[in-house]
């Protein structure tokens, strides 16, 4: 099962224009990961946010988090067309599993 | 660091037929996972090792998948008597022990089930 959802599904915009992306979790977490995809390829890490923490930057990304509303966004600032690409969030599935599950993912297009 | 290695990268293989992938992870990392994606999806967890010890299976990895850790190094899944339904990017991860960290993927073996 998906443990968490992002929103949107896909994501259009022109380069230099900001991105956000939204997740929705059911369980309480320790952290929450967010990692991107490129066409056909592995995943790559981008960020971690813990459970204690609200906001967190990382170069152009910045990601907050909403323990009260068991959700997180990512936003991407001064997009590029190399941040084509599919983004997802993660986290592990409850106490005691090292279960890292993952959303369907938003599939962001940015047009040069 | 050489990250994390997964061979081969494509498979075709007729239904029936059995198949083995095999996964190379960060030396130094001791948790392994497999995962598997289908296009337009996320991955989904099939199964996790920490060290040589399978210590988590998914309900998806049904009695024709087995994965191995011998050794607590390279890892291989097996699927016996493949299925279309099994086409599918097959990925392999591995993390440090210490709590939930992040996730190194492995670029993964695609499958194809004809």
């Amino acid at each position: 099962s998906q443990q968490g959802e992002e929103d949107p599904q896909a994501l259009s915009i022109q380069e230099g224009e900001n991105a956000t992306m939204n997740c929705s979790y059911k369980t309480s977490i320790n952290n929450l990961q967010w990692y991107r995809q490129n066409s056909g390829r592995g995943l790559v890490h981008l960020i971690l946010i813990r459970s204690n923490e609200r906001e967190k930057h990382s170069g152009r990304l910045r990601v907050t988090l909403d323990t009260s509303k068991k959700s997180s966004s990512l936003l991407i600032t001064a997009s590029r067309a190399a941040d084509t690409a599919s983004y997802f969030c993660a986290t592990y599935s409850g106490a005691g599993s090292y279960q890292l599950t993952f959303g369907k993912g938003t599939k962001l297009s940015v047009i040069p | 660091d050489t990250g994390v290695s997964q061979d081969p990268r494509h498979k075709i293989t007729k239904r029936g037929q059995n198949v083995t992938f095999r996964c190379d992870p960060i030396s130094e990392h001791n948790r392994l996972y497999w995962y598997r994606q289908t296009l337009g999806q996320g991955p989904e967890f099939l199964t996790y090792f920490q060290n040589e010890a399978q210590l988590e299976k998914s309900r998806l990895l049904s009695d024709r998948f087995s994965a191995e850790r011998p050794k607590g190094s390279f890892s291989t899944l097996e699927i016996q008597r493949t299925e279309q339904g099994d086409s599918a990017m097959y990925l392999c991860a591995s993390s440090y022990r210490g709590g939930n960290t992040e996730a190194f993927f492995g670029q993964g073996t695609r499958l194809t089930v004809v």
